[in-house]
């Protein structure tokens, strides 16, 4: 069965602090795999994207990683900012079939000053 | 368009009616996808639409649920005899290709009473 799972499911940091978010997937064949930011009331905002082939993609404080073989992938948040509060949502493609987009039910992040 | 619209951004109704979610694409996005995201969860896929066509529903929940897109533009997601159990934020995406990044409208809040 195709699922994502993200750990945790919530997470409080005090602002200036770093975290890192974890994906797991069983998604396959694997096509791609993402990393959304969603505020609260607001559509998912795409952050990064890899293939099969990268293991490192990132976006200006945020880093995603892919390990193709475990079927992990993480999200590092740098230098944590009080509008980084937002749930962010791992989205893994199988190839071939837009039902295949599977989305995990994201972490809840909230950043404290 | 900047982005993707969507109307109404709340919708309340009754147990039994009828209702229509309107979206409206960025220009030019051939690929359309509609998602139901429940509270707490990840948006779960609906429909996916190449052109005017339904490339695949099979996210559709039964058959009171029923979406189109005429001219390969804006869409319609129709839901006849609403159940509470419809509640939910209905969202929807568009984007270049099917592996093209995606870009959400702010979605729209359906409440059934």
């Amino acid at each position: 069965k195709n699922q994502v799972e993200q750990s945790p499911q919530s997470l409080i940091i005090l602002e200036g602090k770093n975290c890192t978010l974890q994906c797991n997937y069983t998604v396959s064949p694997f096509s791609n795999l993402r990393w959304y930011k969603q505020d609260t009331g607001r559509g998912p905002v795409s952050l990064t994207i890899m293939t099969f082939s990268e293991n490192t993609k990132s976006n200006g404080r945020y880093t995603a990683t892919l390990d193709a073989d475990t079927k992990q992938s993480s999200l590092h948040i740098t230098a944590s900012q009080l509008s980084d509060s937002a749930s962010y949502i791992c989205v893994v493609s199988a190839s071939s079939s837009a039902s295949k987009i599977i989305f995990g039910s994201g972490t809840r992040l909230s950043i404290r000053p | 368009g900047a982005g993707v619209s969507q109307t109404p951004s709340n919708k309340v109704t009754e147990k039994g009616k009828y209702v229509e979610l309107r979206c409206d694409p960025i220009s030019g996005h051939t690929a359309l996808y509609w998602y139901r995201q429940s509270l707490g969860q990840g948006p779960e896929f609906l429909i996916y639409f190449q052109g005017t066509g339904a490339a695949d529903d099979s996210g559709l929940p039964n058959d009171r649920f029923f979406a189109v897109r005429p001219e390969g533009s804006v869409s319609t997601l129709k839901i006849q005899r609403t159940e509470r159990g419809d509640s939910a934020v209905y969202l929807c995406a568009s984007s270049l290709g099917i592996y093209d990044t995606q870009y959400f409208g702010p979605g729209t809040r359906l409440t059934v009473l």
